[in-house]
């Protein structure tokens, strides 16, 4: 199936440091999700974007919907300990119906007081 | 509250045993999901019903068998267990397409 890649896989960062994400694609998404999962939680919709270019903002996090449809990014910014977790990215396959979400690896942040 | 529920959070039984888990959200979303996480945290869709029709059927086992008796509930039973199954089972729903909401999530245990 449909593969998303995220990069980096993981991340050790300075409590108050930018923290940067990506999610690629070789098909092209209409939809771009993103989510964090806190530890021994489920995941929790912190972002969607329905259109190219789009950049979305939610308190420190900002999305952005790459222009060619293939990519999208997650920033946030001055990261505090609660951040820690995994953040997948997410979309519908070209191929699927339109309820249909295939995720990305994730990437889990560690954040360092 | 308003949210996704499932039961039991843990589950723990052996090999070959039947067991279901169940999830309820009273959100009045319209779909529902199953999904499976593995030790690796790879989210992997198995089935979705809307308004207790199944639309989402995935390569899973016929072994596992969702099960929605209204539009605010869907369960999930197995039936003859193995060590594979071990993983953590996710409940969702969405109230439209792509925008899933999550539960807390069941980890079954078998041994």
């Amino acid at each position: 199936g449909q593969q998303l890649n995220q990069s980096p896989q993981s991340m050790f960062i300075q409590e108050g440091e930018d923290v940067s994400m990506n999610c690629t694609s070789s098909s092209i998404f209409n939809t771009w999700l993103w989510y964090k999962q806190d530890p021994g939680e489920g995941p929790v919709l912190l972002i969607a974007l329905y259109k190219a270019g789009e950049l979305t903002s939610n308190g420190r996090l900002t999305a952005q919907f790459g222009i060619t449809r293939k990519d999208s990014f997650l920033n946030i910014s001055a990261s505090i300990p609660s951040d820690v977790g995994i953040y997948f990215c997410a979309g519908p396959p070209p191929w699927a119906g339109s309820y249909q979400l295939t995720f990305g690896k994730g990437t889990k942040l560690s954040v360092i007081p | 509250d308003t949210a996704v529920s499932q039961t039991p959070k843990y589950l723990v039984t052996q090999m070959g045993n039947d067991k279901s888990i169940k999830c309820e959200q009273n959100l009045g979303h319209d779909t529902m999901y199953w999904y499976k996480q593995d030790s690796k945290k790879f989210l992997k869709i198995m089935f979705s019903y809307n308004n207790k029709e199944l639309i989402i059927n995935e390569t899973v086992p016929n072994r596992f068998s969702p099960k929605s008796p209204d539009k605010a509930h869907l369960n999930l039973h197995i039936n003859s267990l193995e060590l594979g199954d071990s993983a953590v089972y996710f409940c969702a729903s969405s109230p439209a397409p792509y925008e899933q909401y999550f539960g807390p999530g069941t980890r079954l245990t078998v041994t």
